[in-house]
């Protein structure tokens, strides 16, 4: 497996806190990735990172901000966190290259009550 | 903009049954394609892909999967499932210049029965 740890592995929280998760990794990938799995829609894209301090936003990105300072890590926060927010989130790697595979972490299971 | 799709959202089968999960894209241009399995309680790991070349591939635990362009398929198939193939798989789809993002499928459950 990919070098990838992600921190928490589960949470549970209340509506309106803040909550960041972390992944890590020992790849020294330029491309990180926050994903999130839910039940019938696979896994969507929240944010992800072509650099340090380059970021963008995905297909699901309102309600989260990432911050990248340094290559292998990336943080996931959420300002304020929504029941709609319970989900697995995943973190992912790529080399960014032509031909790319992106490789994943364990996830996070958070619940947000 | 790029979709997946994967029609089979939960395939259930015996052991020594033939399998093939459907998927189909919607991007017309240039594409690389993934499956990826998870496994319970686990995170995702690439089954196999393709970028070009033959377009029947072969990945790992007797998985294969075959690009037909003019279908805008990648479909999977495996001649014989065993118990522990019972997981949830994903396609997925990449155009090379889409800045690294790829998009999944809503995935497809399969269970086996032993």
């Amino acid at each position: 497996d990919a070098g990838i740890t992600q921190s928490p592995r589960h949470k549970v929280t209340e509506t309106g806190t803040p909550v960041t998760l972390r992944c890590h990794q020992t790849e020294n990938h330029r491309y990180m990735y926050w994903y999130r799995q839910d039940p019938g829609h696979g896994l969507r894209l929240i944010h992800y990172s072509y650099g340090v301090k380059d970021t963008d936003k995905g297909e699901v990105s309102d309600g989260y901000s990432v911050s990248r300072s340094k290559t292998e890590d990336f943080l996931l926060t959420l300002e304020s966190a929504t029941s709609s927010q319970t989900s697995v989130y995943f973190c992912a790697i790529g080399n960014a290259q032509a031909q790319e595979t992106q490789y994943f972490g364990p996830g996070t299971r958070l619940l947000v009550l | 903009a790029q979709s997946v799709s994967q029609h089979n959202h939960h395939v259930i089968l015996s052991e020594a049954a033939s399998l093939e999960l459907g998927c189909n894209y919607s991007y017309g241009g240039t594409v690389n394609l993934f499956w990826y399995v998870q496994y319970p309680g686990q995170h995702l790991q690439l089954l196999l892909k393709y970028f070009s070349g033959d377009p029947l591939v072969k990945g790992i635990k007797g998985f294969e999967a075959e690009f037909i362009k003019s279908k805008f398929s990648f479909n999977l198939r495996k001649p014989s499932v065993q118990w522990s193939d019972t997981a949830e798989y994903f396609c997925a789809v990449k155009a090379p210049s889409s800045a690294s993002k790829i998009i999944f499928g809503s995935g497809t459950r399969l269970s086996i029965r032993p």
